[in-house]
């Protein structure tokens, strides 16, 4: 099954502790995205990745890192979360600059950082 | 500064009734505007738009730009309880960069 997958799905920590949110697909897409979706903000872009290697900043990368070593993988790393960047995490993939608007959602990832 | 607006913020309405969703924009350049639905969970997608005046249409929805008065409408006609959701109008200026509204929140009551 075509699939994006995002683990954890639930996450409480505590400020300062080091985390990762794994994100993975498997329809071999070129196009990955991390977003945050808040209350009354909608979801805001926070880095995106057009191919292995390549990663860009969105309009909100503050407080977060990305890495693309694999064409199925896009982690999201806070090396320092803090309560501001409790919110609702999603991944998005889609196959490339010919078709990068038909993006397919992970199921999301809840944070909760105390 | 690209910036996406949605009206209005909810709307309930009954079986049966037909919707209308506005979504404006502002932005420095335009490739395409795309709208979504999100049910509780991951947001799924319905229409992109990149020409004026061509509608899109599926099933029950439809959707039409405008991108002299820079704003798009979401249709939904005889609508039903599964309609129900969050309604997202996004923009990318680029291809890779999306910018997302808020979103309407669509109640529909039996």
């Amino acid at each position: 099954e075509a699939q994006v997958t995002q683990n954890p799905r639930y996450l409480i920590t505590v400020t300062g502790k080091k985390l990762t949110v794994t994100c993975s697909q498997n329809m071999n897409h070129e196009y990955m995205s991390w977003y945050r979706q808040d209350p009354g903000l909608g979801l805001r872009q926070i880095y995106y990745s057009m191919n292995v290697e390549v990663t860009d900043k969105g309009d909100v990368p503050e407080g977060y890192k990305v890495s693309r070593k694999e064409k199925r993988n896009f982690p999201l790393i806070l090396e320092s979360p803090s309560p501001n960047q409790t919110s609702l995490y999603f991944c998005a993939s889609s196959p490339g600059l010919a078709d990068p608007y038909e993006q397919y959602f992970g199921p999301g990832t809840r944070l909760t950082v105390t | 500064e690209d910036k996406v607006v949605q009206s209005p913020l909810s709307l309930v309405v009954h079986e049966g009734d037909t919707v209308t969703l506005n979504c404006s924009y502002e932005v420095t350049n335009f490739r395409s505007l795309l709208w979504y639905k999100q049910e509780k969970k991951a947001p799924t997608f319905l229409f992109m738009l990149t020409s004026s005046g061509i509608e899109k249409k599926s099933g029950r929805l439809s959707s039409i730009l405008d991108k002299k008065e820079l704003f798009s409408i979401l249709n939904i006609t005889a609508t039903q309880t599964g309609d129900s959701a969050v309604y997202l109008c996004a923009l990318t200026p680029t291809g890779n960069q999306f910018y997302f509204g808020t979103g309407t929140s669509l109640t529909v009551i039996p």
